[in-house]
């Protein structure tokens, strides 16, 4: 049974560009959400999709955006990219309507803003 | 959700029992205490949960204080492999809460 899945692992951009990462949740998940991960400190919640529509959304700014599929994968988007958003990006998985439901997390993506 | 406080770096030799702290003396009635880990290059990793119970799993115990403003977080037989950084959360259970990481306990076992 894969858990969650996320790619690329890496990835390097420049100042201005735009960047799409990738989620699969954990199987029988239908919820996913995303995280940021600056150097040093613990991940910062940035929203959360759930039948396809955003259901939570963090203290981040517009040009994060997010899209959920039928299948429950899930993309992170992030326009007119700044120095300040390299960082590692991680995807949880859950279930709604599991009382007391864990989150699953990937390894993230390690993106790289120059 | 409330603000928890961790010490930001312990060691603990192999073998022996890791006892990591925490203080939520602001959570509230319907804030349950989560404890996560994240070995290095890896995302979080759930560990144990709980309400005001102690409560044991396979990976750890843990233990939180009758007027639930603490607990701890024990690992019977620390491994090299318990190296990691451990957070403690307080999440509220209505509906699909977010997880309010702070900075977290960085654990080292010592060999």
């Amino acid at each position: 049974d894969a858990g969650v899945t996320q790619s690329p692992t890496h990835l390097i951009k420049t100042r201005g560009q735009q960047v799409t990462l990738r989620c699969s949740p954990k199987s029988g998940h239908d919820t996913v959400s995303w995280y940021q991960q600056a150097l040093g400190q613990g991940p910062q919640f940035i929203f959360q999709y759930y039948e396809e529509e955003e259901r939570q959304r963090g203290n981040f700014p517009d040009r994060f955006s997010g899209h959920q599929f039928p299948n429950y994968s899930s993309e992170l988007n992030v326009n007119a990219l700044l120095l300040g958003d390299s960082a590692l990006y991680l995807c949880a998985s859950s279930t709604t309507g599991i009382w007391n439901e864990k989150l699953f997390f990937g390894s993230g993506t390690q993106l790289s803003v120059l | 959700d409330a603000k928890t406080t961790q010490p930001p770096s312990m060691d603990c030799a192999e073998g022996r029992a890791a006892n990591l702290p925490c203080n939520h003396s602001t959570i509230s009635g319907n804030e349950y205490v989560y404890w996560y880990r994240q070995i290095h290059s890896q995302g979080p990793q759930y560990i144990i949960h709980g309400l005001k119970n102690n409560e044991t799993n396979e990976m750890a115990s843990l233990i939180i204080t009758e007027d639930r403003k603490s607990s701890t977080l024990i690992l019977p037989h620390a491994t090299l492999r318990d190296t990691a950084v451990y957070y403690c959360i307080a999440r509220s259970n209505f509906g699909n809460e977010k997880l309010t990481f702070g900075t977290g306990t960085r654990l080292t076992i010592i060999p």
